[in-house]
Protein backbone atom coordinates (compact mmCIF):
# COMPACT_ATOMS: atom_id res chain seq x y z
CA UNK A 1 0.00 0.00 0.00
CA UNK A 2 1.02 3.54 -0.69
CA UNK A 3 0.71 6.08 2.02
CA UNK A 4 1.88 9.39 2.86
CA UNK A 5 2.08 10.59 6.01
CA UNK A 6 2.32 13.91 7.85
CA UNK A 7 2.58 14.52 11.40
CA UNK A 8 2.67 17.72 12.07
CA UNK A 9 -0.96 19.28 11.89
CA UNK A 10 0.12 22.72 12.46
CA UNK A 11 3.41 24.86 12.70
CA UNK A 12 3.48 27.87 14.33
CA UNK A 13 6.70 30.54 13.72
CA UNK A 14 7.85 34.12 14.03
CA UNK A 15 9.38 35.46 10.95
CA UNK A 16 13.23 34.18 10.52
CA UNK A 17 12.92 31.67 12.55
CA UNK A 18 13.97 27.88 10.06
CA UNK A 19 11.54 25.14 9.66
CA UNK A 20 11.14 21.91 9.14
CA UNK A 21 8.08 19.79 7.14
CA UNK A 22 8.62 16.31 7.90
CA UNK A 23 7.07 13.73 5.40
CA UNK A 24 7.28 10.18 5.38
CA UNK A 25 6.08 8.18 2.92
CA UNK A 26 5.50 3.86 2.92
CA UNK A 27 5.60 2.23 -0.42
CA UNK A 28 7.05 -1.56 -1.99
CA UNK A 29 7.98 -0.18 -5.67
CA UNK A 30 11.02 0.72 -6.27
CA UNK A 31 10.60 3.46 -8.45
CA UNK A 32 8.92 6.06 -7.08
CA UNK A 33 8.16 10.18 -6.74
CA UNK A 34 7.81 12.31 -4.24
CA UNK A 35 6.49 16.14 -4.34
CA UNK A 36 5.83 19.00 -2.09
CA UNK A 37 2.89 21.28 -2.91
CA UNK A 38 1.89 24.32 -1.33
CA UNK A 39 -1.37 25.85 -1.07
CA UNK A 40 -1.50 29.34 0.07
CA UNK A 41 -4.58 31.01 1.72
CA UNK A 42 -5.84 31.58 -2.07
CA UNK A 43 -6.46 28.05 -2.90
CA UNK A 44 -4.28 27.02 -5.43
CA UNK A 45 -2.02 24.45 -5.46
CA UNK A 46 1.54 25.22 -6.42
CA UNK A 47 4.28 22.66 -7.05
CA UNK A 48 7.69 23.01 -5.38
CA UNK A 49 9.66 20.29 -6.13
CA UNK A 50 9.88 16.54 -7.56
CA UNK A 51 12.29 13.77 -6.55
CA UNK A 52 12.76 10.16 -7.73
CA UNK A 53 14.06 7.27 -5.67
CA UNK A 54 17.29 7.24 -7.49
CA UNK A 55 18.13 10.17 -6.26
CA UNK A 56 19.09 10.90 -2.89
CA UNK A 57 20.95 14.54 -3.34
CA UNK A 58 19.40 17.37 -1.15
CA UNK A 59 18.31 20.18 -3.40
CA UNK A 60 18.18 23.89 -2.47
CA UNK A 61 16.06 26.25 -3.77
CA UNK A 62 16.73 30.05 -2.95
CA UNK A 63 15.18 29.61 0.93
CA UNK A 64 13.74 26.07 0.65
CA UNK A 65 16.17 23.10 1.25
CA UNK A 66 14.48 19.21 0.81
CA UNK A 67 16.46 16.26 2.44
CA UNK A 68 16.00 12.85 1.34
CA UNK A 69 16.69 10.07 3.33
CA UNK A 70 15.90 6.02 1.50
CA UNK A 71 16.86 4.77 4.65
CA UNK A 72 13.86 6.32 6.85
CA UNK A 73 11.68 6.60 4.12
CA UNK A 74 11.51 10.40 4.54
CA UNK A 75 11.23 13.64 2.58
CA UNK A 76 11.25 16.57 5.13
CA UNK A 77 11.33 20.07 3.75
CA UNK A 78 13.12 22.99 5.36
CA UNK A 79 12.26 26.76 5.10
CA UNK A 80 15.10 29.15 6.22
CA UNK A 81 14.77 32.74 7.46
CA UNK A 82 11.08 31.93 7.10
CA UNK A 83 8.64 34.93 6.18
CA UNK A 84 4.73 35.86 6.42
CA UNK A 85 4.26 34.81 2.48
CA UNK A 86 5.67 31.57 3.39
CA UNK A 87 2.15 30.74 5.61
CA UNK A 88 0.44 28.08 3.96
CA UNK A 89 -1.03 24.75 3.81
CA UNK A 90 2.24 22.25 2.42
CA UNK A 91 1.06 19.02 1.11
CA UNK A 92 4.06 16.07 0.88
CA UNK A 93 3.17 13.54 -2.11
CA UNK A 94 3.88 9.90 -3.81
CA UNK A 95 3.47 8.76 -6.79
CA UNK A 96 4.42 5.17 -7.08
CA UNK A 97 4.08 2.27 -10.04
CA UNK A 98 1.43 0.46 -8.05
CA UNK A 99 -0.73 3.53 -7.47
CA UNK A 100 -0.31 4.27 -11.51
CA UNK A 101 -1.36 7.78 -11.92
CA UNK A 102 -2.18 8.63 -9.16
CA UNK A 103 -0.80 10.98 -6.25
CA UNK A 104 -1.01 10.14 -3.04
CA UNK A 105 -1.17 12.88 -0.55
CA UNK A 106 -0.45 13.16 3.30
CA UNK A 107 -3.11 15.44 4.99
CA UNK A 108 -0.82 18.76 4.93
CA UNK A 109 1.49 20.43 7.53
CA UNK A 110 -0.63 24.29 7.85
CA UNK A 111 2.56 26.85 8.83
CA UNK A 112 1.82 30.03 9.94
CA UNK A 113 4.38 32.33 10.21
CA UNK A 114 3.93 35.56 12.52
CA UNK A 115 5.52 38.67 12.06
CA UNK B 1 -0.81 30.46 -21.02
CA UNK B 2 -3.89 29.77 -19.40
CA UNK B 3 -2.58 26.42 -17.79
CA UNK B 4 -5.60 23.91 -16.40
CA UNK B 5 -8.93 26.24 -16.13
CA UNK B 6 -12.04 24.84 -14.18
CA UNK B 7 -15.68 26.51 -14.01
CA UNK B 8 -17.08 27.28 -12.63
CA UNK B 9 -15.25 28.93 -9.02
CA UNK B 10 -18.16 28.50 -6.73
CA UNK B 11 -20.91 26.11 -6.46
CA UNK B 12 -24.13 25.62 -4.57
CA UNK B 13 -26.32 22.78 -5.54
CA UNK B 14 -29.31 21.24 -4.01
CA UNK B 15 -29.48 17.68 -2.77
CA UNK B 16 -30.63 15.15 -6.11
CA UNK B 17 -29.74 17.95 -8.43
CA UNK B 18 -26.90 17.33 -11.25
CA UNK B 19 -23.83 19.54 -12.26
CA UNK B 20 -20.99 19.18 -14.46
CA UNK B 21 -17.80 20.82 -13.43
CA UNK B 22 -15.15 21.85 -16.57
CA UNK B 23 -11.92 21.18 -16.98
CA UNK B 24 -9.72 22.48 -19.83
CA UNK B 25 -6.03 22.22 -20.17
CA UNK B 26 -3.76 24.08 -23.18
CA UNK B 27 -0.92 22.49 -22.37
CA UNK B 28 -1.27 18.89 -24.51
CA UNK B 29 -1.20 17.05 -21.59
CA UNK B 30 -2.11 13.34 -22.30
CA UNK B 31 -2.69 12.87 -18.25
CA UNK B 32 -5.86 14.39 -16.41
CA UNK B 33 -7.31 13.68 -13.40
CA UNK B 34 -9.73 14.87 -10.33
CA UNK B 35 -9.39 14.98 -7.41
CA UNK B 36 -11.30 16.52 -4.04
CA UNK B 37 -10.15 18.22 -1.24
CA UNK B 38 -11.72 17.73 2.76
CA UNK B 39 -10.60 19.58 6.22
CA UNK B 40 -7.92 17.15 7.09
CA UNK B 41 -8.37 14.92 4.77
CA UNK B 42 -5.67 15.79 2.06
CA UNK B 43 -6.59 15.10 -1.22
CA UNK B 44 -8.28 12.21 -3.05
CA UNK B 45 -8.34 10.69 -6.40
CA UNK B 46 -11.53 10.60 -7.88
CA UNK B 47 -11.14 9.62 -11.42
CA UNK B 48 -8.25 9.96 -13.79
CA UNK B 49 -7.43 9.21 -17.75
CA UNK B 50 -4.02 8.41 -19.33
CA UNK B 51 -5.63 10.04 -22.85
CA UNK B 52 -8.39 10.70 -24.93
CA UNK B 53 -11.46 8.16 -24.72
CA UNK B 54 -9.29 6.32 -21.57
CA UNK B 55 -10.56 6.81 -18.26
CA UNK B 56 -10.54 5.01 -15.01
CA UNK B 57 -11.38 4.92 -11.29
CA UNK B 58 -9.78 6.35 -8.21
CA UNK B 59 -10.27 6.10 -4.39
CA UNK B 60 -13.14 7.75 -4.44
CA UNK B 61 -15.32 7.51 -8.00
CA UNK B 62 -18.77 6.84 -6.26
CA UNK B 63 -21.50 9.50 -7.08
CA UNK B 64 -19.32 10.93 -10.10
CA UNK B 65 -19.17 10.11 -13.94
CA UNK B 66 -16.00 11.31 -16.50
CA UNK B 67 -15.48 11.25 -20.19
CA UNK B 68 -12.74 12.45 -22.22
CA UNK B 69 -13.51 13.09 -25.52
CA UNK B 70 -10.91 15.28 -26.36
CA UNK B 71 -7.28 15.44 -24.95
CA UNK B 72 -8.09 19.39 -23.98
CA UNK B 73 -11.21 18.66 -21.48
CA UNK B 74 -11.90 16.65 -18.81
CA UNK B 75 -15.67 17.36 -17.15
CA UNK B 76 -16.31 15.64 -14.35
CA UNK B 77 -20.19 15.06 -13.76
CA UNK B 78 -22.50 14.82 -10.57
CA UNK B 79 -25.11 13.01 -11.62
CA UNK B 80 -27.04 13.70 -8.43
CA UNK B 81 -25.29 15.83 -5.49
CA UNK B 82 -25.13 14.63 -2.19
CA UNK B 83 -24.18 16.83 1.02
CA UNK B 84 -21.43 14.35 1.39
CA UNK B 85 -20.17 15.50 -1.88
CA UNK B 86 -19.75 19.37 -0.47
CA UNK B 87 -16.00 19.86 -1.08
CA UNK B 88 -13.11 21.32 -3.54
CA UNK B 89 -12.56 19.77 -6.54
CA UNK B 90 -9.46 20.42 -8.31
CA UNK B 91 -8.47 18.83 -11.81
CA UNK B 92 -4.93 18.32 -12.63
CA UNK B 93 -2.85 17.71 -15.43
CA UNK B 94 0.09 16.07 -16.27
CA UNK B 95 2.93 15.43 -19.07
CA UNK B 96 3.12 11.70 -18.48
CA UNK B 97 3.09 9.48 -15.19
CA UNK B 98 5.70 10.84 -13.25
CA UNK B 99 5.97 14.42 -14.24
CA UNK B 100 4.27 15.75 -11.12
CA UNK B 101 0.54 17.60 -12.24
CA UNK B 102 -0.41 21.12 -12.55
CA UNK B 103 -3.49 21.97 -10.77
CA UNK B 104 -6.51 24.27 -11.66
CA UNK B 105 -7.61 26.93 -9.28
CA UNK B 106 -10.37 24.78 -7.41
CA UNK B 107 -14.71 24.40 -7.69
CA UNK B 108 -15.63 25.31 -3.96
CA UNK B 109 -19.13 23.00 -4.31
CA UNK B 110 -21.74 23.56 -1.54
CA UNK B 111 -25.05 20.65 -1.55
CA UNK B 112 -27.70 21.69 0.61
Amino acid sequence: AQKVTQAQTEISVVEKEDVTLDCVYETRDTTYYLFWYKQPPSGELVFLIRRNSFDEQNEISGRYSWNFQKSTSSFNFTITASQVVDSAVYFCALQANQAGTALIFGKGTTLSVSS
Amino acid sequence: NAGVTQTPKFQVLKTGQSMTLQCAQDMNHEYMSWYRQDPGMGLRLIHYSVGAGITDQGEVPNGYNVSRSTTEDFPLRLLSAAPSQTSVYFCASSWGQFYGYTFGSGTRLTVV
